[in-house]
């Protein structure tokens, strides 16, 4: 049973360049959650993606956008990259018709921005 | 105020011994509720989800009290593998936005 993956692991990138983060959900999943993590902090929500449409949406400016797939795997982009922006990215799945709706985690991504 | 609110701790214990953790969280319409536990550099991992009678799962017990607004997690009989950062994560409308706690960190000590 395939768990939820996300490539590259680790990414190093420059002040206002554009970055994007893919994730594959946990199988039989179908929905998909991104957020960041910066050092010391937890997770902060980035949004969520149902059904290829965002369905909810934290308190991060528009420069994050994300995609999902028909397949529900999602992407997320970052543009205009600030270096505030440095922290591990997760990515996490579960089904929606779940009665306790747990979420699980893929092993992040690791965005630096030099 | 925040949605989530842990002790950051450090806690450090020695190995066999008991300890407890508690988050409170300010939305008193909240529907789930789950601990995670992340190691360093790793994604979190779910450790329990917290139901409203309390469930147990061998060493590791976790409460849920409404009236206060704050859920527990009890580790009996501490394990040098227990060593961890233990994130308290609140579900206000079942289905979307996770609100994580800052995550309190455990030592287990030989």
């Amino acid at each position: 049973d395939a768990g939820v993956t996300q490539s590259p692991t680790h990414l190093i990138k420059t002040r206002g360049q554009q970055v994007t983060l893919r994730c594959s959900p946990k199988s039989g999943h179908d929905t998909v959650s991104w957020y960041q993590q910066a050092l010391g902090q937890g997770p902060q929500f980035i949004f969520q993606y149902y059904e290829e449409e965002e369905r909810q949406r934290g308190n991060f400016p528009d420069r994050f956008s994300g995609h999902q797939f028909p397949n529900y795997s999602s992407e997320l982009n970052v543009n205009a990259l600030l270096l505030g922006d440095s922290a591990l990215y997760l990515c996490a799945s579960s089904l929606v018709s779940s009665s306790y709706n747990e979420q699980f985690f893929g092993p992040g991504t690791r965005l630096t921005v030099l | 105020r925040k949605e989530v609110e842990q002790d950051p701790g450090p806690f450090n214990v020695p190995e066999g011994a008991t300890v407890a953790f508690n988050c409170t969280y300010s939305n008193s319409a909240s529907q789930s509720f789950f601990w995670y536990r992340q190691d360093c550099r790793k994604e979190p991992k779910l450790l329990m989800s917290v139901y409203s009678s309390g469930n147990e799962d061998g060493r590791f017990t976790a409460q849920l009290n409404r009236a206060s607004q704050y859920i527990s997690l009890l580790i009996r009989d501490s394990k040098l593998s227990d060593s961890a950062t233990y994130l308290c994560v609140v579900n206000p409308n079942a289905g979307n936005q996770f609100y994580f706690g800052t995550g309190t960190s455990l030592t287990v000590i030989p």
